[in-house]
């Protein structure tokens, strides 16, 4: 069990630039969550994944981003056309249908948008 | 609709003196609650987890808490704080009814003095 791996763990862009996170989950969770977090406050989710199955959305994600999990395994988020107020820390979580709501969360990917 | 209120953002205490983060819960269901807790440049870590098996929830780390239904409360206390107990901490609940997605609390952020 390595854990929920993110990669890149820091990211700086220009707006108006995309990106692309990656999210590894621990090996045979089936569910698959991304939160944001921003200064001060708590993570804040914005999308859940049952196997490659995309089942919710928050409200919070706009047109601009897009999240897929193409086999049901890692996990990517793209954000388009970057905004300042994109600024975040990106954490994505994994858990198993069978453990209940355990969910164990990865280190983060911080995105500063210039 | 569930949501967790977090009494105080900042708690200050001497090393070796007790600890006590205060949280409030509201759901409509049974909840389940969680406290999470992050070190800085570190992902959030699963502290303790209430599911109805028993009110009193011991965690890692000497922590452990309370789920009062008559008060709403599920409040984290450690007897003897230690400098490493440094971080913030996160009461959350998760929302019932399918895929657990996590309400976090703005956080609390614990500083141990010498």
């Amino acid at each position: 069990d390595t854990g929920v791996s993110q990669n890149p763990r820091h990211k700086i862009t220009k707006r108006g630039q995309n990106v692309t996170f990656r999210c590894d989950p621990i090996s045979e969770h089936n569910r698959l969550y991304w939160y944001r977090q921003t200064l001060g406050q708590g993570p804040e989710f914005l999308t859940y994944f049952q196997n490659e199955a995309q089942l919710e959305k928050s409200r919070l994600l706009s047109d601009r981003f897009s999240a897929e999990r193409p086999k049901g395994s890692f996990s990517t988020l793209e954000i388009q056309r970057t905004e300042q107020g994109d600024s975040a820390m990106y954490l994505c979580a994994s858990s198993l249908i069978a453990g209940g709501d355990t969910q164990y969360f990865g280190p983060g990917t911080r995105l500063t948008v210039l | 609709a569930q949501s967790v209120t977090q009494l105080d953002s900042h708690v200050s205490v001497s090393e070796g003196t007790p600890v006590l983060l205060r949280c409030n819960y509201s759901s409509s269901y049974s909840p389940s609650l969680f406290w999470y807790v992050q070190h800085p440049n570190k992902g959030l870590q699963l502290l303790l987890k209430y599911t109805s098996a028993a009110t009193l929830v011991k965690g890692i780390n000497g922590f452990e808490a309370e789920f009062k239904k008559s008060e709403t409360s599920f409040h984290l206390t450690k007897p003897s704080a230690h400098m490493s107990d440094a971080a913030e901490y996160f009461c959350v609940v998760s929302v019932s009814g399918g895929y657990n997605k996590l309400i976090f609390g703005a956080g609390t952020r614990l500083a141990v003095h010498p």
